[in-house]
C-alpha cells in the first residue's frame, strides 16, 4: 500500500530558478491537491485538481505552475523560485464521493536561498 | 470565503488530564469538519470528522462536538497520553466541495 509520495523530501534552490515537486498517488483517487504550511498560517490551499487535465487555482497560487496529465500525479512547478515559497508543501487526495477524507504525503521542504 | 479560526496556539497538559481545541468558521454553509493531526516530519492524518447533521461524535478517547448556531466545532481529548503530543488541525468545507480551508493549528504538548 504505497499511498500517496511526494518527492524530493528536501530540496535547497536559489532564486530564480524553476524546481517541480512530485506528487504520485496509488489509490486512483480524482482529486488532487497542494498545500504549503506555514508558521502562523496553517495549511493554505495552492492548486487543485479534480481530474486528469482539469486544474483550478486555492487561495495563493501565484509564481505556481500546475498539471495533471495521469490520473495519479500531480506535479508543482516554482517557474522562478523567491524566497518567499521557502516552505513545505503537502500533496494531498481523495475521492470524487462528499466529504471523503483528504490524505495527505509526508511533504517536500524547499528552502530558496 | 471561507474563515476558520482556532485556539489556542499551543496547550501544555499533564498526562492524564483532558485537552480541548477549539474552532470557529465564518460560513453558514459548512458542513464537513475534519480534524487532523500532524507529528513532527509528517503529513496530516485525519484523526475524526464531523458532519452538520451531528451534534457529538466519539472515537474511543477523541470527541469532536459541533454547535452549527453558533459557528464553532470542538475536538476534546480525555486520558491524553504522550502519543497525543503533535499539532491538530481543524478544517471545514461546505458539503459537495472538496476544498478544505484550515485553521492555523494547535501544537498540544503532553508531559508524562
Amino acid at each position: 500500500d504505497a499511498g500517496i509520495t511526494q518527492s524530493p523530501r528536501y530540496k535547497i534552490t536559489e532564486t530564480g530558478r524553476q524546481v517541480t515537486l512530485m506528487c504520485h498517488q496509488t489509490w486512483s483517487h480524482s482529486y488532487m491537491f497542494w498545500y504549503r504550511q506555514d508558521l502562523g498560517h496553517g495549511l493554505r490551499l495552492i492548486y487543485y485538481s479534480a481530474a486528469a487535465d482539469i486544474t483550478d487555482k486555492g487561495e495563493v497560487p501565484d509564481g505556481y505552475v500546475v498539471s495533471r496529465s495521469k490520473t495519479e500525479n500531480f506535479p508543482l512547478t516554482l517557474e522562478s523560485a523567491t524566497r518567499s515559497q521557502t516552505s513545505v508543501y503537502f500533496c494531498a487526495s481523495t475521492h470524487a464521493k462528499m466529504d471523503q477524507p483528504q490524505h495527505f504525503g509526508d511533504g517536500t521542504r524547499l528552502s530558496i536561498l | 470565503g471561507e474563515n476558520v479560526e482556532q485556539h489556542p496556539s499551543t496547550l501544555s497538559v499533564q498526562e492524564g488530564d483532558s485537552a480541548v481545541i477549539k474552532c470557529t468558521y465564518s460560513d453558514s454553509a459548512s458542513n464537513y469538519f475534519p480534524w487532523y493531526k500532524q507529528e513532527l516530519g509528517k503529513g496530516p492524518q485525519l484523526i475524526i470528522d464531523i458532519r452538520s447533521n451531528v451534534g457529538e461524535k466519539k472515537d474511543q478517547r477523541i470527541a469532536v462536538t459541533l454547535n452549527k448556531t453558533a459557528k464553532h466545532f470542538s475536538l476534546h481529548i480525555t486520558e491524553t497520553q504522550p502519543e497525543d503530543s503533535a499539532v491538530y488541525f481543524c478544517a471545514a468545507s461546505e458539503t459537495g466541495f472538496q476544498k478544505l480551508v484550515f485553521g492555523t493549528g494547535t501544537r498540544l504538548l503532553v508531559s508524562p
